[in-house]
């Protein structure tokens, strides 16, 4: 299975900070990667697809990059509603697998 | 719009099964697979598998192999995930999500709860 492992696991930033959270992938999936922003009680939403096209409706302010293992997303402009926890996918090859996920915490 | 909307809450013994609905609306059901994904109390996700609406193919996760089925009923745009030989750790919030690989959209989750 490919292993995907994000950094840091969790963090404290202000309102307006740039914030960007690492995914490194096992081996090599190419751009097959997703991120998702997930709230308490709530769904999973889904925020950059194939590792840097944003999703319809998703803020600007969010892009993602990278190829290969190693990937970014980066909030440019963090806002109070931003404060969640976030998840990286790969779906280059099943078993599909999700990171630990990074929980973004007001400083 | 595209709606999933999920089964509610259920508890179940160990040794057990459940069976757990989700019901698709705004857009052709055939046109897109389901894939159900699961979060342990605490937990981060994962992938249990994904059905395809089509034709019913279907991918499951090795771990699961042999406990999981997943179906589908196009009349009624409903997709279906049974687990069976429930355990302690089956507890989870269970989604079906649209898409086989990006999720766009979300059902809003179900808890099942194992517990004697």
């Amino acid at each position: 299975d490919i292993q995907m492992t994000q950094s840091p696991s969790s963090l404290s930033a202000s309102v307006r900070d740039r914030v960007t959270i690492t995914c490194r992938a096992s081996q090599s999936i190419s751009t097959y990667l997703n991120w998702y922003q997930q709230k308490p009680g709530k769904a999973p939403k889904l925020l950059i697809f194939a590792a840097s096209s944003l999703q319809s409706g998703v803020p600007s302010r969010f892009s993602g990059s990278g190829s290969g293992t190693d990937f970014t997303l980066t909030i440019s402009s963090l806002q109070p509603e931003d404060f969640a926890t976030y998840y990286c996918q790969q779906t280059f090859t099943t078993p599909i697998t999700f990171g630990q996920g990074t929980r973004l915490e007001i400083k | 719009q595209v709606q999933l909307v999920q089964s509610g809450a259920e508890v179940k013994r160990p040794g057990a099964s459940v069976k757990v609905s989700c019901k698709a609306s705004g857009y052709t059901f055939a046109s897109y697979s389901i894939t159900w994904v699961r979060q342990a109390p605490g937990q981060g996700l994962d992938w249990m598998g994904w059905i395809s609406a089509y034709n019913g193919q279907t991918n499951y996760a090795q771990k699961l192999q042999g406990r999981v089925t997943m179906t589908t009923d196009t009349s009624t745009s409903t997709a279906y995930m049974e687990l069976r030989s429930l355990r302690s750790d089956d507890t989870a919030v269970y989604y079906c999500a649209r898409g086989r690989n990006e999720g766009d959209y979300w059902g809003q989750g179900t808890l099942v709860t194992v517990s004697s």
